[in-house]
């Protein structure tokens, strides 16, 4: 079975700084994506960046980027700039072979003014 | 613009009722998806479907069935609901591998209430 780790419940950040959000896990699969979700208190999860485990590059999206280490199975977003409107639940979610989703349990952004 | 609809946000059934929670999207996806979230333990998944009529099994199956007759829909059904099955409950859809960007896709949740 697929384990997606997320060692921080909760965490917080000031506005305009900068805060990275930790993933591990743990598949035996050599062909895979990887994203990190969003999910407002509206409830409604949101695709926040997508990574192709066979591209070396991180990917970045305006201010989301993420630290990809396959051999160390880990995959850590940050956030540069924060926003009050990113404050939510992220979730890290590896899919094995593109066709499913594991989701991890979850890390709690809190955006301080 | 990719649309998932769950017929429900909220809902409050009765122990024992047969609770019916309906998803639709409309993207000609083929990989439709159930989850269940709960605090601390993220989205777990309940059943899955990469085609009409086919499901497979999840991690947390158990006390659950899903029904997909037409490719769109994809229904979760609970037999005699508990009190452990409140929860919110949450489907998804995605494109097959190569047909589309790898994505899931949800709706906007159902938060389901067993007293």
């Amino acid at each position: 079975a697929q384990t997606v780790t997320q060692s921080q419940p909760e965490m917080s950040v000031q506005e305009a700084e900068t805060v990275t959000l930790s993933c591990t896990y743990d598949t035996s699969e050599s062909d895979y994506y990887l994203f990190w979700y969003k999910q407002p208190p509206s409830r409604q999860m949101i695709l926040v960046i997508r990574q192709e485990a066979y591209k070396q590059q991180n990917a970045t999206e305006n201010r989301f980027s993420v630290n990809f280490q396959k051999a160390a199975k880990s995959f850590s977003l940050k956030i540069s700039d924060s926003q009050l409107g990113d404050a939510a639940m992220y979730f890290c979610a590896p899919s094995p072979g593109g066709q499913n989703f594991v989701f991890g349990p979850g890390t709690r952004l809190s955006v301080l003014p | 613009d990719v649309k998932v609809t769950q017929s429900s946000r909220y809902l409050v059934k009765r122990t024992g009722e047969k609770v019916f929670l309906e998803c639709v999207q409309d993207m000609d996806h083929e990989n439709m998806f159930w989850y269940r979230q709960d605090p601390g333990l993220g989205l777990r998944l309940i059943y899955f479907s990469y085609d009409v009529k086919m499901k497979e099994k999840g991690d947390i199956p158990e006390g659950y069935s899903v029904s997909r007759e037409k490719k769109e829909r994809f229904s979760l059904i609970l037999e005699s609901a508990s009190t452990n099955q409140t929860s919110m409950y949450l489907c998804a859809s995605s494109p097959p591998r190569g047909k589309g960007p790898t994505e899931a896709f949800f709706g906007q949740g159902t938060r389901l209430t067993v007293v």
